[in-house]
């Protein structure tokens, strides 16, 4: 299966710990993103990585969450004291860079971990 | 601001039947992408279909189709012949480089049902 794959699929944390989730895109795509989707919502962008460089991060992403994609291949997101706010899906997915209109393929996302904050 | 909107939360139609999910979207950008993707019970999201802002032709990718409508901002996705395993929600998303960075923005979905 060459998809984009995450781990784990499901968490269970206190309130208070801290997660870490890892993603691993499409081996030749440059790009990855990150997403948190709640119910009843539409994926909300939260960070994005071109190669190891993070280029951009949403208001979203507050002083306790951070990623990481060291080299340019698989990503981590961590979150430091959870809260029960932070309960959602967190997608990540990956595409090439396009030269079309938009600038950019398609994204293929991975099936998604499941954060449950107690 | 409100992005992409997508005003059908909840569509049902007739297996075999065709069905159109609205999307209208809202960029000053000149060159943007237009994105629909399936998401099932799952949860995976699926691509279906990518329309270019500089195309001139409507996108279709077998039983599906994009209406692109530049004029009037909108996007609407054309499911023909629709099958049980079309049942899922279903997302409107637009990239939009020099207006919202590489972001991309998804719309709140429309649930599809198909009743047999």
């Amino acid at each position: 299966d060459t998809g984009v794959s995450q781990d784990p699929r499901h968490k269970i944390t206190k309130r208070g710990q801290n997660v870490t989730f890892r993603c691993d895109p499409i081996s030749e795509h440059n790009r990855l993103y990150w997403y948190r989707q709640t119910l009843g919502q539409g994926p909300e962008f939260l960070t994005y990585f071109q190669n190891e460089a993070q280029l951009e991060k949403s208001r979203l992403l507050s002083d306790r969450f951070s990623a990481e994609r060291p080299k340019g291949s698989f990503s981590t997101l961590e979150i430091q004291r959870t809260e029960q706010g932070d309960s959602a899906m967190y997608l990540c997915a990956s595409s090439l860079t396009g030269q079309g209109a938009g600038g950019s393929y398609e994204q293929y996302f991975g099936p998604g971990t499941r954060l449950t904050v107690t | 601001a409100q992005k992409i909107t997508q005003t059908q939360p909840g569509m049902f139609v007739q297996e075999k039947e065709a069905v159109t999910l609205d999307c209208t979207y809202d960029t000053s950008d000149q060159s943007y992408g237009l994105f629909w993707y399936k998401q099932p019970s799952s949860g995976e999201m699926i691509f279906l279909i990518y329309q270019g802002s500089y195309d001139e032709q409507n996108a279709t990718e077998g039983r599906y189709s994009l209406n692109f409508q530049k004029a009037r901002k909108s996007a609407n996705l054309v499911i023909s012949a629709s099958q049980l395993g079309d049942s899922a929600m279903y997302f409107c998303a637009m990239r939009a480089p020099r207006n919202t960075g590489n972001q991309f923005y998804f719309g709140t979905g429309t649930s599809l049902t198909v009743i047999p």
